[in-house]
């Protein structure tokens, strides 16, 4: 079974400036995507960023960028020139390629990142 | 505009009732899932649906039930066999099961008094 680690429960981070949120995950599989999804005080999760483990480059959007480590099971999100709308809980997600119930999204456990004005 | 619905946003109920969460979509994804989250957790997945009429169960299936008798409609009902309900609920949906990205609802807190 695959497992989605996020070790650090939270974070804080000055506006403008840049944090990098961790998360490791562990599968026997070399087809799958991993996620960063945003979940504001609202609560609805709103994605972030998408990296296909088959592609080398790393996603990019905008000011949040990922450094994905496959040999590593490493997937961090960099957020550059924080903002204050930045602040939320961020989930870190894993799909394998396949159909059915393989698909299913595996979450870590969250990342509570506040911004300081 | 197109999206993920859910209501109510807040339900609250009695011990021993059943209580049904509406998720509609106009996405026309045909894939559709339901999650729950807990304080501190991350979510985890209830049951979803690939197609109208099928769907099978996730990691937590005990004590829910769905239906999917259209595309654009994937309902959740508690059951009053779920031990412990309260908690928040999210429906997410996406083209397919197997390379699409899934979108998600805005949720619902449910709460037993």
């Amino acid at each position: 079974a695959q497992t989605v680690t996020q070790s650090q429960p939270e974070m804080s981070v000055q506006e403008a400036e840049t944090v990098t949120l961790s998360c490791t995950y562990d599968t026997s599989e070399s087809d799958y995507y991993l996620f960063w999804y945003k979940q504001p005080p609202s609560r609805q999760m709103i994605l972030v960023i998408r990296q296909e483990a088959y592609k080398q480059q790393n996603a990019t959007e905008n000011r949040f960028s990922v450094n994905f480590q496959k040999a590593a099971k490493s997937f961090s999100l960099k957020i550059s020139d924080s903002q204050l709308g930045d602040a939320a809980m961020y989930f870190c997600a894993y799909r394998n390629r396949y159909t059915g119930a393989n698909s299913k999204l595996t979450f870590g456990k969250g990342i509570t990142l506040s911004v300081r004005p | 505009d197109g999206g993920i619905t859910q209501s109510p946003k807040y339900l609250f109920r009695k011990e021993g009732q059943n209580v049904t969460l509406s998720c509609e979509q106009n996405l026309n994804h045909d894939a559709m899932y339901w999650y729950r989250q807990d304080p501190g957790q991350g979510l985890r997945l209830i049951y979803y649906s690939q197609i109208v009429n099928d769907f099978q169960k996730g990691d937590i299936a005990e004590g829910y039930s769905v239906s999917r008798e259209k595309k654009e409609s994937f309902p959740l009902t508690v059951t009053s066999a779920q031990k412990n309900p309260t908690a928040f609920y999210l429906c997410a949906s996406s083209m397919d099961t197997g390379t699409d990205t899934q979108y998600f609802g805005p949720g619902t807190r449910l709460t037993v008094l």
